[in-house]
C-alpha cells in the first residue's frame, strides 16, 4: 500500500534529551512537511523541503532540526532547546507541481515529555 | 499575519441532519481551498477541495461554497452520520508562491453527531 508512515505512534522524552521521529513514504513525493498540532489546535507548521537535500524553516522552527538525504525519509529531531515539546506532530507530503497543493499527512507520532 | 479562522468551535448536529462548517479567510491571494477531517489520534484526511475560479463544489454528501467576496468558505455534510463525528479543518494556499506553496490552516471545528 502506498502512504506515509510514521513512527513511533508514541514517544516519551526525559528533560535534556535529543528525539527523533521518523517519517517515510512511498508515494514518490518531492515535497515533505512537518506540522506540530496542540490539543484543541489546528496545524503550524515546523520544516518542509520541496526536494532531498533541501529544507526550510516553517513558522515554528526553533528547537528542531530536519534532515533530507533521500526523497523517502524526512526524519525531525525534537532537540532539548524546544521546551514545551509535548504535542502531537504530523507529517505529510505531495507531489511536485504547482498545482498539486494537496497534502497527505501519516497517522502522527504523539509526543510527550516524562 | 493573514490567517484562517473558524466561527464555531463545537458543532453538535443529529444524526441524519445536514451539517455546515463555516471557515472565513483573511488573505484575498489565496486561490486554493480545502477541508480536511481528522479523528481523534490520526492524521487529517482529505475530504474535498476548490479552486478561486469556482464558488461551489460536489462530492460524495459533501459540498464546499466558496465566496469570495466576503472571504468566506463553509463545507456541507448531507445527512450527518455517527461516522462523522470528527474535527474539521478548513486551509488555505496561495499557489505559485515563492515561499513554497504550503498550506495555512484554521483552528479546526469539532462536529459531535448525536444518535
Amino acid at each position: 500500500d502506498g502512504g506515509i508512515t510514521q513512527s513511533p505512534k508514541y514517544l516519551f522524552r526525559k528533560e535534556g534529551q535529543n528525539v527523533t521521529l521518523s517519517c517515510e513514504q512511498n508515494l514518490n513525493h518531492d515535497a515533505m512537511y512537518w506540522y506540530r498540532q496542540d490539543p484543541g489546535q489546528g496545524l503550524r507548521l515546523i520544516y518542509y523541503s520541496q526536494i532531498v537535500n533541501d529544507f526550510q524553516k516553517g513558522d515554528i522552527a526553533e528547537g528542531y532540526s530536519v534532515s533530507r538525504e533521500k526523497k523517502e525519509s524526512f526524519p525531525l529531531t525534537v532537540t532539548s532547546a524546544q521546551k514545551n515539546p509535548t504535542a502531537f506532530y504530523l507529517c505529510a507530503s505531495r507531489d511536485r507541481g504547482d498545482y498539486n497543493e494537496k497534502l497527505f499527512f501519516g497517522s502522527g507520532t504523539q509526543l510527550s515529555v516524562l | 499575519g493573514e490567517s484562517v479562522g473558524l466561527h464555531l468551535p463545537t458543532l453538535s448536529v443529529q444524526e441524519g441532519d445536514n451539517s455546515i462548517i463555516n471557515c472565513a479567510y483573511s488573505n484575498s491571494a489565496s486561490d486554493y481551498f480545502i477541508w480536511y477531517k481528522q479523528e481523534s489520534g490520526k492524521g487529517p484526511q482529505f475530504i474535498i477541495d476548490i479552486r478561486s475560479n469556482m464558488d461551489k463544489r460536489q462530492g460524495q454528501r459533501v459540498t464546499v461554497l466558496l465566496n469570495k467576496t466576503v472571504k468566506h468558505l463553509s463545507l456541507q455534510i448531507a445527512a450527518t452520520q455517527p461516522g462523522d463525528s470528527a474535527v474539521y479543518f478548513c486551509a488555505e494556499n496561495v499557489s505559485f508562491k515563492a515561499a513554497g506553496n504550503k498550506l495555512t490552516f484554521g483552528g479546526g471545528t469539532r462536529v459531535l453527531v448525536k444518535p
